[in-house]
C-alpha cells in the first residue's frame, strides 16, 4: 500500500523557533510537494521539487524553505517560525508522466506557533 | 493563487439523496480532478477527468467537465453517512505544470442518517 509519512501529527513552537517538517514517501516518486491548509482558502502550494536536489517555488514560498536530499524525503524548514505560519501542513508526491499525475498526501502537521 | 472555486461551500442532505458540487476554474487545464479530506485528514484522491473528456463514473460518482464553461460537477448518487468530508477541485494548468495542482476551498458535505 502507498505510503506518504509525516513526522508529526502535531507541533507545537515558539516565534522565532526554527522548524523541520519532515515527509518520506515509499513510492519512488519523482515529484513531491508541500501545501498549506487554512479555512476558506483550500489548499496553497509553497514548494515542490521534481527531482533530487531540485526545487521550485509555488505560490506562497516566503518565510520557508525546503530541502531534498534524497528521492524519498522532502523537508520544510521555517526559519524563524511567526504566528501566521499557524496552519495545517500536507506533504504530497506524485510520479512523473501522463497517466500518473494524481497526488497521495501525507496525513498532515497541524502547527501552532505560539 | 486559487485556481479552483467549490459552489457549494456547504451542502447538508440526509442519506441516499444525491449530493452536487460544482468547481468552476480560469486558465486551460490537462485535467482536473477531486479530492475527499475527512475531518483533520489528508486528502484522497477520487477521479480524475482530462481535458479532452466530458463525462467520468466511478462507483458512485460522476465527474463531468465543461471546457468552454471552465466548470466541472462532482455528483455523488445513494449518499452514504460516510460520505460525510470536505470535497476538493483541483487543476493541473497546460503550460510547465510540472504535475503541480491548484486547489479549490472545497465544499464541505454533511450526509445525516
Amino acid at each position: 500500500d502507498v505510503k506518504v509519512t509525516q513526522s508529526s501529527r502535531y507541533l507545537v513552537k515558539r516565534t522565532g523557533e526554527k522548524v523541520f517538517l519532515e515527509c518520506v514517501q515509499d513510492m519512488d516518486h519523482e515529484n513531491m510537494f508541500w501545501y498549506r491548509q487554512d479555512p476558506g482558502l483550500g489548499l496553497r502550494l509553497i514548494y515542490f521539487s521534481y527531482d533530487v536536489k531540485m526545487k521550485e517555488k509555488g505560490d506562497i514560498p516566503e518565510g520557508y524553505s525546503v530541502s531534498r536530499e534524497k528521492k524519498e524525503r522532502f523537508s520544510l524548514i521555517l526559519e524563524s517560525a511567526s504566528t501566521n505560519q499557524t496552519s495545517m501542513y500536507l506533504c504530497a508526491s506524485s510520479a512523473l508522466g501522463v497517466g500518473y499525475e494524481k497526488l497521495f498526501f501525507g496525513s498532515g502537521t497541524q502547527l501552532s506557533v505560539l | 493563487s486559487q485556481q479552483g472555486e467549490e459552489d457549494p461551500q456547504a451542502l447538508s442532505i440526509q442519506e441516499g439523496e444525491n449530493a452536487t458540487m460544482n468547481c468552476s476554474y480560469k486558465t486551460s487545464i490537462n485535467n482536473l480532478q477531486w479530492y475527499r479530506q475527512n475531518s483533520g485528514r489528508g486528502l484522497v484522491h477520487l477521479i480524475l477527468i482530462r481535458s479532452n473528456e466530458r463525462e467520468k463514473h466511478s462507483g458512485r460518482l460522476r465527474v463531468t467537465l465543461d471546457t468552454s464553461k471552465k466548470s466541472s460537477s462532482l455528483l455523488i448518487t445513494a449518499s452514504r453517512a460516510a460520505d460525510t468530508a470536505s470535497y476538493f477541485c483541483a487543476t493541473d494548468e497546460t503550460t510547465d505544470s510540472w504535475g503541480k495542482l491548484q486547489f479549490g476551498a472545497g465544499t464541505q458535505v454533511v450526509v445525516t442518517p
